[in-house]
């Protein structure tokens, strides 16, 4: 699976959007973009996914780079419960499953 | 749908005693199913991951095992327990189609 690289951390203002980042310049072809978010000590909890194109669900949209080197994950509205550790990961059908450091996000007031 | 059941939730442990952690499945057939470990503030490890019964792939060789002995029935052991293995282990799926990943809830594990 392509590795992932997400700022370490990072503040957004409450009612604000928030824009969570994400490389991964060496994603292949049939590999998806996957956002998990984890909230202190309870399971990691899906966000949405992707291939090529953008999406969108009742939680966040995903933009995807034409090249898809990159991608965006868009909180609209943040609140404080959006606080949390966000992860970006990529990967195929294949077995392995590795999660990288993820991106501790906190809405500030 | 698919759901993820492990126990114990919490568990303390001595230094040097055995360890068995169980994770098992509803909902689904022929998951991959993973382990991770996640120190306090840290990410989550990979620990193994099995893509059927019998099959285990280890990512981290040290003390701990893993074990599948049925489709839906993943299980982290260990013979003997040392302080750093605490943290909170979570036991994770991945259905047929690739395209759906699950978390349980996880097991907080306290090595005393």
């Amino acid at each position: 699976d392509a590795k992932t690289t997400q700022p370490p951390s990072m503040d957004c203002a409450e009612g604000r959007a928030a824009n969570l980042p994400c490389n991964h310049s060496t994603i292949s072809g049939n590999e998806y973009v996957y956002w998990y978010r984890q909230i202190h000590s309870q399971g990691p909890q899906y966000i949405i996914h992707g291939l090529k194109n953008n999406e969108t669900n009742e939680m966040a949209s995903l933009i995807i780079t034409e090249d898809r080197k990159s991608s965006t994950l868009i909180l609209p509205h943040a609140t404080l419960r959006d606080t949390a550790v966000y992860y970006c990961i990529v990967t195929s059908g294949n077995n392995r499953l590795a999660f990288g450091k993820g991106n501790q996000v906190v809405v500030i007031p | 749908s698919q759901t993820i059941h492990q126990w114990p939730a919490t568990l303390v442990q001595p230094v040097g005693s055995p360890l068995s952690l169980e994770c098992t499945v509803e909902g689904t057939s022929n998951p991959n199913l993973y382990w991770y470990r996640q120190a306090a503030g840290r990410g989550l490890q990979l620990l193994f991951y099995s893509v059927g019964i019998g099959q285990i792939s280890s990512e981290v060789p040290q003390n701990l095992s893993a074990s599948r002995p049925q489709d839906r029935q993943f299980i982290l052991s260990s013979k003997k327990l040392l302080l750093s293995d605490s943290g909170f282990y979570l036991c994770a799926l991945r259905t047929i189609s690739g395209n759906t990943i699950y978390f349980g809830e996880g097991s907080w594990l306290t090595v005393v």
